[in-house]
């Protein structure tokens, strides 16, 4: 499953807590994906990166930070948790060819913020 | 918002044969379709993906009509551990977003 690893898993928090979430990729791919999953609907893009240090907004990224500081390792930080974050998050790499980008999904994240 | 139209949900017998159809009409000449599928909360697996021609994987095949404004998943020999919710998705190159739908709930009744 193109390596992918997040942590933590499951989260409880409080609202206006800062919390971050991590993805790990062991086979040095160039794109990562951060989703968000709600009951009842598709996965919907928070943001990506392209490469370390670059990133980019996606479409639902507002509450939200990314960092990526090495190749490996794909951050995503709520800096002020509120009760709509709620969600199953999932990580994503993009194995890739010339003109066609599978992407390839980690197990997921169960953040409940209370 | 998604490109692609699904059925909301499905059922198909054990054994039989599973076709899952997917509107397309607005894609563009360089996006590719591609099938996933999630069980449970698991994340998305993938399944196959095609341009322009029919596909076959030890999975699935893909059929892409000419006009490649809609594709059909055929899943060959339904089993109950294909009972999953099935994305159709298309997308363009490297980089370019996923954009998911609500897909399809197929259930495989024994």
């Amino acid at each position: 499953d193109a390596g992918i690893t997040q942590s933590p898993r499951h989260k409880v928090t409080e609202t206006g807590t800062p919390v971050t979430l991590r993805c790990h990729q062991t086979e040095n791919h160039r794109y990562m994906y951060w989703y968000r999953q709600d009951p009842g609907h598709g996965l919907r893009l928070i943001h990506y990166s392209y490469g370390v240090k670059d990133t980019d907004k996606g479409e639902v990224s507002d509450g939200y930070s990314v960092s990526r500081s090495k190749t490996e390792d794909f951050l995503l930080t709520l800096e002020s948790a509120t009760s709509s974050q709620t969600s199953v998050y999932f990580c994503a790499i993009t194995t890739s060819g010339a003109r066609e980008s599978t992407q390839y999904f980690g197990p997921g994240t169960r953040l409940t913020v209370l | 918002d998604a490109k692609t139209t699904q059925p909301p949900s499905m059922d198909c017998a054990e054994g039989r044969a599973a076709n899952l159809p997917c509107n397309h009409s607005t894609i563009s000449g360089n996006e590719y379709v591609y099938w996933y599928r999630q069980i449970h909360s698991q994340g998305p697996q993938y399944i196959i993906h095609g341009l322009k021609n029919n596909e076959t994987n030890e999975m699935a095949s893909l059929i892409i009509t000419e006009d490649r404004k809609s594709s059909t998943l055929i899943l060959p020999h339904a089993t109950l551990r294909d009972t999953a919710v099935y994305y159709c998705i298309v997308s363009g190159g490297t980089g370019n977003q996923f954009y998911f739908g609500t897909g399809t709930s197929l259930t495989v009744i024994p």
